[in-house]
């Protein structure tokens, strides 16, 4: 059984629609990690939280610890923003089955 | 300087080489990582390294093999791999491990090391 589950496992949207990618988990955390890799290989920490919300630019981020489930947004969602979304927690880093997001003009 | 960095981007290899993958931090982070990410998957964690110490190894078969020689230093060892080792091996690196609970240091990941076995 994998610790941490996402939906949609892929999600296409037009330009400037608003997106949210979820992530539920079993294991007690201290923090929540969502990256972003794209094509290539290189992947990026977008926000790391243990409770609440984080905000950067277009990008949002919550968490609900009681509930074990993490939502990420994306508002005016663009192309460049197309990628696969993976959360992460766990001191070992259990990662989720990532969300491949790709973005339409 | 929050770059990590890894070497060679590209690495073909027979199955009788024995070659090694390079991994670099200056973020005066103490502990490194060692990932395996196989097409369409999530990244799987292989090796920890806290103070220069294994501190936790994934049941990773021996033709892998890590070494950290200091603190900004992360190296991986490999010899007689398999077609089925071919993969992009990722480096990360945090300021620590946290002992219980998840980690709440956030890893900088470096761009990998696209390895193929031939």
């Amino acid at each position: 059984k994998n610790e941490v589950e996402q939906s949609p496992q892929n999600l296409t949207a037009q330009e400037g629609e608003f997106i949210t990618i979820n992530c539920s988990y079993s294991v007690g955390i201290s923090a929540l990690h969502w990256l972003q890799q794209h094509p290539g290989g290189g992947i990026v920490s977008l926000f790391m939280l243990s409770s609440g919300k984080k905000k950067h630019g277009r990008l949002i981020a919550t968490i609900n610890i009681q509930e074990k489930h993490s939502s990420l947004h994306i508002t005016a969602s663009h192309p460049r923003d197309s990628a696969v979304y993976i959360c992460a927690v766990g001191n070992q880093f259990y990662f989720g089955t990532g969300t491949s997001l790709t973005v339409i003009p | 300087d929050t770059e990590v960095t890894q070497t060679p981007k590209h690495l073909v290899m027979g199955m009788t080489n024995k070659k090694s993958l390079k991994c670099e931090q200056h973020m005066g982070h103490r502990a490194m990582y060692w990932y395996k990410q196989k097409a369409k998957k999530p990244p799987e964690l292989m090796f920890v390294y806290s103070y220069e110490k294994l501190s936790i190894n994934e049941s990773v078969p021996s033709r892998f093999s890590p070494e950290c020689p200091n603190s900004s230093l992360l190296n991986l060892h490999l010899h007689a791999l398999q077609p089925e080792d071919s993969a992009l091996y990722l480096c990360a690196s945090s300021q620590g491990l946290k002992g219980t609970g998840g980690s709440i240091y956030e890893q900088y990941f470096g761009p990998g090391t696209r390895l193929t076995v031939t």
